[in-house]
């Protein structure tokens, strides 16, 4: 059983691009949590997505940041206009039923803005 | 503000000794208490993990010992290797959160 993917694994992106991050997760899951890290910190949780439907997206920054599950296809995460403090990992979990038990974490898209 | 306070942020301990991180909470809608293993450049990887109707579950040389009229858990290693040599989170979450809320993670090293 495929754990949760996330691509690309490493993305290097100019001030003012846009980053787009994957997350698959794993079968049989159809909740899908993202995280942030920055180095010698904890995980912050920026949004919960199921299937068609944002869950909670308290922890998103409301400029620039976007997330999607669309019914066919991996999760999106979306940071527009990007600058230097997105520079971190950002981690997909996902779940096979409501609610926060057993999260399994994909390895990770660590970003580099330059 | 943070919701589950971790501590110490970095433990040193011997080969064949006990390692110990303790965590706390506040939230008493948290009914779901798990702890992640991360090595450098990885996803964390879920440990254990423990519900408040028992105080204690062991899985291995993981041990979770959870008091909740204190409203803490702690995670207990024994006999740590160096392959153990990793960053420990605590988390917490509940029934009605959907979020995990993390600690902001142990340092451990096993000296050989």
């Amino acid at each position: 059983n495929a754990g949760v993917m996330q691509n690309p694994r490493h993305l290097v992106r100019r001030r003012g691009q846009e980053a787009r991050l994957r997350c698959s997760p794993m079968k049989g899951h159809s909740h899908v949590y993202w995280y942030r890290q920055l180095p010698e910190e904890g995980l912050k949780f920026m949004v919960y997505l199921q299937k068609e439907n944002i869950i909670d997206e308290s922890g998103m920054p409301k400029e620039r940041f976007s997330a999607e599950f669309p019914k066919e296809g991996p999760s999106i995460l979306r940071i527009q206009q990007v600058v230097r403090g997105d520079s971190a990992a950002y981690f997909c979990a996902s779940s096979p039923a409501g609610g926060p038990y057993e999260q399994y974490f994909g390895p990770g898209t660590r970003l580099t803005v330059t | 503000q943070q919701q589950v306070k971790q501590s110490p942020q970095s433990l040193i301990v011997q080969k064949g000794g006990i390692s110990i991180i303790n965590c706390a909470y506040e939230n008493t809608a948290f009914d779901y208490f798990p702890w992640y293993q991360q090595f450098p450049g990885k996803g964390p990887a879920l440990l254990i993990a423990i519900r408040p109707d028992v105080s204690e579950k062991k899985e291995g040389r993981f041990t979770i010992s959870f008091n909740k009229s204190a409203k803490q858990f702690s995670l207990h290693i024994m006999d740590s290797q160096p392959g153990d040599s990793a960053t420990y989170f605590c988390a917490a979450g509940g029934s009605t959160l959907g979020r995990l809320y993390f600690g902001r993670g142990t340092q451990l090293t096993v000296w050989p």
